[in-house]
């Protein structure tokens, strides 16, 4: 079975400095990758996916994150992160062709912005 | 197009109460997940229902039992209510289909603290 493991819990950053949260999947077969952003009192929205091809895929709010199989990771960057990117950051997978099974999530990495 | 709605958002109740809470997922979603959220655990998957049956079930004791409607609608119950289940309930409704990829689409969310 599948599982994610995001190594940081907690992430402080000045603002304008750049980020990276970092997440490990296991899986021995192919996946669908995905972060998932949460606000204050809000649920989860979609970031970005991987689902196949470029191993690189961006948000359209500066976010990107790179594929990589053969060290099983999916990291999120930015450059330069904002007050506003303040939030936690969920990295989940599915495994491709595995039917119905339900996305798995890690348990979130907090980033907190410091002006 | 509205996104999924869950009532209620916030609810106190004393141990060994029972709680329903309510879902609706988008339109044209025909599957919905709950998940649980606590500060230790993260996001723990509950169930997913489709076409009104359970098609997965997480790690969850029996007190917890969920349903969906024919409008696709969704409801959760939880008896017997314990200290322990205190946290933020979250619905997610999907698009199910031959390209189905499992990206999910949640609520904000039913904050439920249990005294």
């Amino acid at each position: 079975a599948q599982s994610v493991t995001q190594l940081d819990s907690q992430v402080p950053v000045f603002e304008e400095a750049p980020v990276e949260l970092r997440c490990n999947y296991s899986s021995s077969v192919s996946v669908y990758l995905f972060w998932y952003v949460q606000y204050p009192n809000q649920g989860l929205q979609l970031l970005l996916k991987y689902l196949s091809g470029s191993t690189l895929v961006e948000s359209i709010n500066g976010f990107e994150a790179e594929f990589n199989k053969s060290q099983t990771s999916f990291h999120l960057r930015k450059p330069s992160v904002h007050i506003s990117d303040t939030a936690e950051y969920f990295c989940a997978v599915r495994e491709v062709l595995s039917g119905n099974t339900p996305l798995v999530f890690g348990k979130g990495t907090r980033l907190s912005v410091i002006a | 197009k509205a996104g999924v709605t869950q009532t209620p958002r916030y609810l106190i109740k004393t141990r060994g109460q029972q709680v329903t809470l309510s879902c609706s997922p988008i339109s044209g979603h025909r599957s919905v997940s709950w998940y649980q959220q606590t500060p230790g655990q993260g996001l723990q998957f509950l169930f997913e229902y489709f076409s009104e049956t359970q098609r997965n079930k997480g790690n969850f004791p029996g007190r917890f039992s969920g349903r969906q409607f024919s409008n696709s609608r969704s409801e959760m119950n939880v008896s017997t209510l314990e200290l322990g289940d205190s946290a933020l309930y979250l619905c997610a409704s999907s698009l199910v289909g031959t390209l189905n990829t499992g990206e999910l689409f949640f609520g904000e969310g039913s904050r439920l603290t249990v005294l």
